[in-house]
């Protein structure tokens, strides 16, 4: 199974707006609601900042924001800050208990 | 508060098997609603899932790597493992064990370990 497709970098300013996309198909990202997304600093471990495409775990602030259309889902994160300068991971569930994850975007506050 | 510990060697000569545990602390593996499954992360690279196990020992794999993985469980112990053989330097990496919590309406891996460099070289 080839991994999910997100674009390499994505870039803005401190309190811009920045939306990372994550494109699957019919039989991952557009075939079910188990759209994650994680957010990596380096040298630590993953941490999940959306979930089910659109909600928030506890702690995660509302400046971040999914949403989903068609094969493509999408991470948004409003009022950029300093420490959102970070890798972003999308992943889908791809039928049964299968997973799969994005390649990842480097996410850079200018 | 849940803690996710990987251990095992980190180094390992090429076509032998990579064996590492990972630890469960703060909770049951027991539980009904979990999966506890590891996801890879090659230098510089992204992640890939490899597989999960639930505590009755039911298995998923990633088809790309099925051939070679072995996970397993041990509600005794409160732990996971996972044993990959043949090994090569492709899959010289950092390997996470994380929990998968589907108790909802949906399915997120929620709470992951610190992560453990495995470096594949003769």
């Amino acid at each position: 199974q080839s991994a999910l497709t997100q674009p390499p970098s994505a870039s803005g300013s401190p309190g811009q707006s920045v939306t990372i996309s994550c494109t699957g198909t019919s039989s991952d990202v557009g075939g079910n609601n188990y759209v994650s997304w994680y957010q990596q600093h380096p040298g630590k471990a993953p941490k999940l900042m959306i979930y089910e495409v659109n909600k928030r775990p506890s702690g995660v602030p509302d400046r971040f924001s999914g949403s989903k259309s068609g094969n493509t889902a999408s991470l948004t994160v409003s009022g950029l800050q300093a420490e959102d300068e970070a890798d972003y991971y999308c992943s889908s569930n791809a039928g049964s208990n299968n997973w799969m994850f994005g390649g990842g975007t480097k996410l850079t506050v200018l | 508060q849940l803690q996710l510990q990987e251990s095992g060697p980190g180094l390992v000569k090429p076509s032998e098997t990579l064996s590492l545990i990972c630890t469960v602390s703060g909770g049951s593996i027991r539980s009904s609603s979990y999966y506890w499954g590891w996801i890879r992360q090659p230098p510089g690279k992204g992640l890939e899932w490899i597989g999960n196990v639930y505590y009755s020992g039911v298995t998923y794999y990633n088809p790309s790597l099925k051939s070679r993985v072995t996970i397993s469980v041990d509600t005794s112990k409160n732990h996971f493992s996972l044993k990959l053989n043949s090994v090569t330097p492709a899959d010289t990496a950092v390997y996470y064990c994380a929990r998968l919590d589907c108790s909802s309406t949906s399915c997120l891996f929620d709470y992951w370990g610190q992560g453990t460099l495995v470096t594949v070289s003769s």
